[in-house]
């Protein structure tokens, strides 16, 4: 299957201070990438979807000044998690899919380990 | 969840067993789609069913889809200890572009 790169896998960042993470799609082009968080032992949950070269969607209770996504080409998408807090370590995930369109598989990424301390 | 919920929550299962999980949503789909995710690693696609589609397989696995019920089964014949993992359902609604997923279950096959 296609294969969607994310870095870093895991960061440790102090509070306050902000957080990059990259997922790219490396064969194939990405139309449309989603962002999730997942805590331990939980599922994941979408915070956002993104089209290449428009705004992200949020999902409701998602603070798009917080978590700020940008799809500025169609094989990368970053989410940065600004003045990061301790309660904002997760396990993000991306994933991608090929198509704007719905009934395709999505791909996803390894994962980033987020630890704010 | 955003979307549904998966039973059971756990399972733990011998080698040799066959596995299945259920996977509950709330509104209508467009597809549905069953991932396995490894202790803390990214998801793996494992099988997408359509909603005009009630079954289908895919080596060990079969998935059925109820629109009726709003649910969705996933059984894995002979399990093996390498199917360790989570599995959960994504729901794919009906005119968006997103995935939604469901609780997941965790399944422990010993060997």
């Amino acid at each position: 299957g296609a294969v969607v790169s994310q870095h870093p896998s895991w960061v440790i960042c102090k509070s306050g201070t902000s957080v990059k993470i990259e997922c790219r799609s490396l064969d194939f082009q990405a139309t449309t990438m989603f962002w999730y968080r997942q805590f331990p032992k939980q599922s994941l949950m979408l915070m956002a979807t993104s089209n290449e070269g428009s705004k992200a969607t949020y999902e409701q209770g998602v603070e798009k000044d917080k978590f700020l996504i940008n799809h500025a080409s169609l094989t990368l998408s970053t989410l940065t998690v600004t003045s990061a807090h301790p309660e904002d370590s997760s396990f993000y995930i991306c994933s991608a899919r090929d198509g704007g369109g719905g009934g395709t598989e999505a791909f996803f990424g390894q994962g980033t380990r987020l630890t704010v301390v | 969840s955003q979307q549904g919920e998966e039973d059971p929550q756990a399972l733990s299962i011998q080698e040799g067993e066959n596995a299945t999980m259920n996977c509950s949503y709330k509104t209508s789909i467009n597809n549905l789609q069953w991932y396995r995710q490894n202790s803390g690693r990214g998801l793996v696609h494992l099988i997408l069913i359509r909603s005009n589609e009630r079954e289908k397989h895919s080596g060990r696995l079969r998935v059925t889809l109820d629109t009726s019920k709003k649910s969705s089964s996933l059984l894995i014949t002979a399990s093996r200890a390498a199917d360790t993992a989570s599995y959960f359902c994504a729901t794919e609604l009906y005119n968006f572009n997103k995935f939604y997923f469901g609780s997941g279950t965790k399944l422990n096959v010993k060997p």
